[in-house]
């Protein structure tokens, strides 16, 4: 069965400083893998998405995810976290056959302080 | 292009009555899924509509059950509701079933109380 793990409920960070949040995943065949990103009372936004082309993936709004199949692990990174950054991160693994629901972690909310 | 958009956007309920969530997928989308976000969680999936036949279910009890349309739009429909039901009710559309993308509406809160 597939899972995803995201370590640590809450990051916080200020402005200009990096931002790592972690996700491992758990699948036994070769996984889609996402990163959404929601805001307060909204739906989910799509930030990146792995589908087995380059292994790093670059999004929106200045982030990007390594895929690391050593590892299973699909960290999310910004290289300066900007006040609008702050929001609810949701990581998410798909199978690749079949209606691809989605799977998603428990969610990692960043904060950003000035 | 019209996203995903759902109605309503809040809803509050009594224990025991039944609910119907609606969502429109985005234009030319013929796949449909729901999930169920409670407070403070992660979306959990509930099942998926495809050329209006349910294709796929997570683990949650018949009283959860939907409908698709053949302009692709979709209902939710949640009988004898429980105060655990209290969620935010996300529906994601696709252009095709196994597409890998989903898009996502903005939600309907639900209370039941």
């Amino acid at each position: 069965a597939q899972s995803v793990t995201q370590l640590g409920s809450h990051v916080s960070v200020s402005e200009g400083a990096l931002v790592l949040l972690r996700c491992n995943y758990s699948s036994s065949v070769p996984p889609y893998l996402f990163w959404y990103v929601q805001y307060p009372n909204q739906g989910l936004q799509l930030l990146l998405k792995y589908t087995s082309a380059a292994t790093l993936v670059k999004g929106i709004n200045g982030f990007e995810a390594e895929f690391k199949k050593s590892e299973t692990s699909f960290h999310l990174t910004k290289p300066s976290a900007h006040m609008s950054d702050a929001a609810e991160y949701f990581c998410a693994v798909s199978d690749r056959g079949g209606y691809n629901k989605l799977i998603f972690g428990a969610g990692t909310r960043l904060a950003v302080h000035p | 292009e019209t996203g995903v958009t759902q109605s309503p956007t809040h809803l509050i309920k009594t224990r025991g009555q039944q609910v119907t969530l609606r969502c429109s997928s985005q234009s030319g989308h013929n796949t449909v899924s729901w999930y169920q976000q409670a407070l403070g969680q992660g979306p959990q999936f509930i099942f998926q509509y495809y050329r209006e036949e349910e294709n796929g279910r997570g683990n949650f009890p018949p009283r959860f059950s939907g409908l698709q349309f053949p302009n692709y739009s979709s209902e939710l429909n949640v009988n004898a509701l429980e105060l655990d039901d209290s969620a935010l009710y996300l529906c994601a559309s696709s252009p095709r079933q196994g597409y890998t993308e989903a898009f996502f509406g903005q939600g309907t809160r639900l209370t039941v109380v």
